[in-house]
Formats: structure tokens, sequence, C-alpha cells
């Protein structure tokens, strides 16, 4: 049983459009990360929201973590094809030692 | 800069070998964690390591086995490798000063024939 649902599974886009990626849980964690995967790569670390409500920015990349710290959203403004990637969220499980729980991934391609 | 490496980027095993994937990092961090990820699943913790000699069970443990004789590498072992466990296998580390970030590996792709 996953703890993180991610949503939706796939995404296609045309460059330029907006998009939004949700991660949903009804467990509580101390933090939730998103990562970037690339083929062939390791996810690397986009970023980290540590309190419920809080809002981060990447320059067009925003992340919101949920009041009661059980979901979180990553929303694009503007595609690029740079874009493209594997997209994972991971909540750190409080009293397993911080131990991160993975969603099953959003899987972006952006269309020039 | 921070370094996970692993020690394949590409095997093929036969059922029944035992199959050793290794992961080196460079950061001095204490902990170290192996995952296999699959489409649809997401990364799934296989066995962790808090330091050097110690090893906790993850989710999914059953066919593995790890060791962590020096605190820079990590081992997964298959002992009898099956076709079910052909995976992309993914190796990490963090240091709890770090807070709950974790550096990954450019990850194994284990074919299991």
């Amino acid at each position: 049983t996953q703890l993180l649902k991610q949503s939706p599974q796939f995404l296609s886009i045309q460059e330029g459009e907006n998009l939004t990626v949700y991660c949903n849980s009804s467990s509580v964690f101390s933090s939730l990360q998103w990562y970037r995967q690339e083929p062939g790569e390791g996810p690397v670390l986009l970023v980290t929201v540590v309190t419920g409500g809080e809002v981060k920015k990447l320059k067009r990349l925003t992340f919101q973590f949920g009041d009661a710290r059980k979901d979180s959203s990553l929303h694009i403004t503007a595609a690029q094809t740079g874009d493209t990637g594997l997209y994972l969220c991971a909540g750190a499980r409080p009293g397993a030692g911080n131990m991160l729980t993975f969603g099953g991934g959003t899987r972006l391609m952006v269309k020039p | 800069d921070v370094k996970v490496t692993q020690s394949s980027r590409y095997l093929v095993k036969r059922t029944g070998e035992k199959v050793f994937l290794e992961c080196v990092q460079d950061m001095d961090h204490e902990n170290m964690f192996w995952y296999r990820q699959d489409p649809g699943l997401g990364l799934r913790l296989i066995y962790f390591s808090y330091d050097v000699k110690m090893k906790e069970k993850g989710d999914i443990p059953e066919g593995y086995s790890v060791s962590r004789e020096k605190k820079e590498r990590f081992s997964l072992i298959l002992e009898s490798a099956s076709t079910n466990q052909t995976s992309m296998y993914l190796c990490a580390s963090r240091t709890p000063q770090g807070g709950d970030t974790q550096y990954f590996g450019p990850g194994t792709r284990l074919t299991v024939l």
C-alpha cells in the first residue's frame, strides 16, 4: 500500500502551458521533498518544505505543503522542454527516523 | 560537490546467481540506503544503514542482504537472483546534520534472465 499517492502519473503538455502535480497522503510527515529524475540518473532534490502551509518558489516552480502536513503540490508556470522528466515527492516519516516514503512519480513530457 | 557512485550502470544476470551491487559515497555520510525503483511504484526502501556495521530492514527486504564494513561503502547482495528482482536499484546517502535530504547515485539497471 502506497502511503503517498501522486497524480497524475503521466502528463504530456505543450511548451508554455501550466501544470500542477499533486502528492496526497493520510499520514503526517515531518517534511516533504520534491525530486526530479532524468533518464539514466538518480533523483536530484528540488526543494524541501517543512512547515504546514509553507510555499516555496524555485523560478517557475512553486511548491506548497498542506496545512496539515499530509499533502503537497508542485505547480509549473509556462513549462519548458527542459522541464521534461520524472517528478517524485517524498515524505519524511516522523517516528521512523525520518525515513522517506516516495510517491509513485509523475512523468512529465513538455513538447515544443 | 557531493558524490555517490554505483559500481555498474547496467547488469545482466541469470536466475540463481549471486549478485553484488556496490555503492560508494565521498561525503562522510553516516546513513546509507538501498532502494529499488519500478514504474508507477516510486522508490521502495530495501535496506538502510545508520552507520558502519549497522543495518536495518526497509519495506521490502526479502531476497536481499546488505553489508557495511566501511563508512563510505554500502553493498546490496542478491543471494539468489530471481526474475522479479529485475529493476532499477538506487543507492543514497545522507547525514543527520543535513536534514532529510538524501543524495542519490545514478542507479544500476539490473536484468535477471
